[in-house]
């Protein structure tokens, strides 16, 4: 079946503007992640979605990010007034988060690089 | 403290050769899982291996397996037969199993080390 998709695959942008960041996860998988990749470091967590509502928001560096997933399924990750440090890969992941089974594997798709001017 | 640790920045190996990518962790939680992903220049992380914290046998996928020894808090991937398709940045991560009551789920976020980028030579 269709593996996780993100839009766009690149976003090119100014200092100060606003941006989305789009997520299709898996069919049926109702765990949803935001992570964010810089250059030569590993993904760093950012927000984690159960449903529709965030469980777990604790990574997103601050009030400029905000992220939404209103009907449970896609999900669009929002930076206002993005900075030259918001440059870098942002990838999503879903999984089941069906409880009991594990190992609950995420799924990643391919990211959107970011690139502030 | 870093809670995933690679050591090696980057590793070469000959085709066909077996090769091993070091991985220590950190953590205080009785039950959590470790994973190993594959990411190649396109970018997508590719899962490769899992293992639990309480599971009794090495993670074995194919030509992937994990070299797990809890006492020592280390998770090393060893890839047999190497390919060329095989070179890409390699990343250990650890999802620690805390629960969170409130959401009736769990929040499995992943702890990524830095990676090691391992190149396969003809």
């Amino acid at each position: 079946g269709a593996g996780v998709s993100q839009t766009p695959s690149n976003k090119v942008t100014e200092k100060g503007k606003y941006v989305e960041l789009r997520c299709d996860p898996i069919s049926g998988h109702t765990a949803l992640y935001w992570y964010r990749q810089s250059l030569g470091q590993g993904p760093e967590f950012l927000i984690y979605f159960q449903g529709t509502g965030a469980a777990d928001d604790s990574g997103l560096p601050n009030d400029r990010f905000f992220a939404v997933r209103p009907e449970g399924s896609v999900s669009t990750l929002k930076i206002q007034r993005t900075e030259r440090g918001d440059s870098a890969v942002y990838l999503c992941a879903s999984s089941l988060d069906y409880r009991g089974i594990f190992p609950d594997t995420q799924y990643f798709g391919p990211g959107t690089r970011l690139t502030v001017l | 403290a870093q809670k995933i640790t690679q050591t090696q920045p980057g590793m070469f190996v000959q085709e066909k050769e077996a090769v091993t990518l070091d991985c220590t962790y950190d953590t205080s939680d009785p039950s959590y899982g470790l994973f190993w992903y594959k990411q190649p220049s396109s970018g997508e992380m590719i899962f490769l291996i899992y293992q639990g914290s309480y599971d009794q046998q090495n993670a074995t996928e194919g030509r992937y397996s994990l070299n797990f020894q809890k006492a020592r808090k280390s998770a090393n991937l060893v890839i047999s037969a190497s390919q060329l398709g095989d070179s890409a940045m390699y990343f250990c991560a650890m999802r620690e199993d805390n629960i969170l009551v409130n959401s009736g789920g769990s929040n499995y976020k992943l702890t990524f080390g830095k990676g090691t980028l391992l190149t396969v030579n003809p």
